[in-house]
């Protein structure tokens, strides 16, 4: 089966400017999670879908990430406007139910300057 | 609050053996995750530690003591393909039902050497 694709691989964009990141989770995958790691830390959850459902959005860190799963196939988590601080790698993972385990996407590095 | 600590480097010679620990501090256990990610590429899945005991697979395996929230991977006949970083994981204890997050560790670059 494929796995988790995400788009672009790499972005940079200025500060205050808008970045939109893609996931396409495994096919039949229902869980779909967003993880974010800034330089020099660790890898931390955003935010975890239930088909189109957000099922906890704990991690968002604010009103400038929206992350939308239209349909409960692929999700978009559009930056706007982006910081300097929001830099970092973006993994999407997908999983077929909860505690199954994650199948990670490469990630989306961003780099805002 | 929830913390996972692990050494950020290790350094080790082609066909050795390396232990990678991981300890935890959280206020409940629900399984442990080891995952190895090269650079650039995606965090893939190593091992699932949800009991006491050791799990072998292959060159790889993986411990953990619940008592002394303590986990370790350990690399037999290290290659120069195994040079990666190796997250440790734990289940957020305080997640809902419905919820499986993860809170990991910062890694530990692991680099062999021939």
């Amino acid at each position: 089966e494929a796995g988790v694709t995400q788009f672009p691989s790499h972005s940079v964009i200025e500060k205050g400017q808008t970045v939109t990141l893609r996931c396409d989770p495994i096919s039949g995958h229902d869980n779909l999670y967003w993880y974010r790691r800034v330089m020099g830390k660790e890898i931390k959850f955003l935010l975890h879908f239930v088909k189109e459902s957000k099922q906890d959005e704990s991690g968002m860190p604010n009103n400038r990430f929206l992350a939308e799963r239209t349909g409960g196939t692929y999700s978009t988590l559009k930056v706007q406007p982006a910081e300097l601080e929001d830099s970092g790698v973006y993994f999407c993972a997908s999983s077929r139910r909860e505690n199954y385990g994650y199948t990670f996407g490469s990630g989306t590095r961003l780099t805002v300057v | 609050g929830q913390n996972i600590d692990q050494p950020t480097e290790m350094t080790a010679t082609e066909g050795a053996i390396v232990q990678i620990n991981c300890t935890y501090q959280t206020s409940g256990f629900n399984g442990l995750f080891w995952y190895q990610q090269h650079a650039g590429e995606a965090p893939t899945f190593l091992s699932y530690n949800v009991l006491d005991g050791l799990e072998e697979k292959g060159r790889f395996s993986s411990f953990l003591s619940r008592s002394k929230g303590y986990s370790y991977l350990l690399l037999k006949e290290l290659q120069m393909k195994d040079s990666a970083s190796y997250l440790c994981a734990v289940r957020d204890p305080t997640r809902s039902y419905n919820t499986d997050k993860l809170i990991f560790g910062t890694g530990t670059r692991l680099q062999v050497f021939p």
